[in-house]
């Protein structure tokens, strides 16, 4: 079945150093990944995205890694602030599945 | 653009009771959905729909009816509210299935 899950529930990182959250699925048919943030109170914010025909796509301070032959997707924070704590969440779509699927989540503390 | 609007943003029912919660977007998405978030448990997918006229369940339907009468809209109904859907709902759409954009959501307490 369709599942996608989180390696670890929580990570305390120092601020400024980099971080990394990883994340299992198990949908080999999937083809589309995304990360995203969610603070307290807030719904989900998108943080990004890559398409199964890519491994790693960079945005603004954050990479995803995409490694389909373990069905492992990562998220790289550069530099973390104190406004990156929050929960982090993936989440995976099908072509033609019109639907994504959550991981549990991990919560990212920043330390001062 | 408002993008996701849920309302209201906190509501208390008794069980029993049945409600409607609203979701509106002026995006012009086709994709819309209705998650719920539990602690602990993520968010899961509840229903969801294609376009005006279509929806689908996920993978917990059960206790909650929608309908989609225009692209704009997508309402969740609760027909009999249960301790058990205590929870936080989030409405989401989308373009194209890809990336979707969240509402902020409802805040939702059965007693």
């Amino acid at each position: 079945g369709e599942s996608v899950g989180l390696h670890l529930p929580t990570l305390s990182v120092q601020e400024g150093d980099n971080s990394i959250i990883n994340c299992a699925y198990s949908n080999s048919a999937s083809d589309y990944f995304i990360w995203y943030k969610q603070e307290s109170g807030k719904g989900p914010q998108f943080i990004i995205d890559i398409r199964s025909n890519m491994d790693k796509r960079q945005g603004q301070r954050v990479t995803v890694l995409l490694n389909k032959t373990v069905k492992h997707l990562s998220l790289q924070i550069a530099a973390t602030q104190p406004g990156d704590s929050a929960v982090y969440f993936c989440a995976e779509n099908t072509e033609g599945a019109q639907k994504l699927v959550f991981g549990q989540g991990t919560r990212l503390t920043i330390n001062p | 653009n408002a993008g996701v609007t849920q309302t209201p943003k906190f509501q208390v029912l008794k069980t029993g009771q049945s409600m409607t919660l609203q979701c509106a977007q002026d995006m012009n998405h086709e994709y819309m959905s209705w998650y719920r978030q539990d602690p602990g448990m993520g968010l899961r997918l509840i229903h969801y729909s294609v376009g005006a006229g279509i929806t689908d369940q996920g993978e917990v339907p059960n206790g909650y009816n929608v309908s989609r009468s225009t692209t704009e809209d997508f309402p969740l109904r609760l027909l009999s509210a249960a301790p058990s859907q205590t929870s936080v709902y989030f409405c989401a759409s989308s373009y194209s299935g890809g990336a979707y954009t969240f509402g902020s959501g409802t805040r939702l307490t059965v007693v």
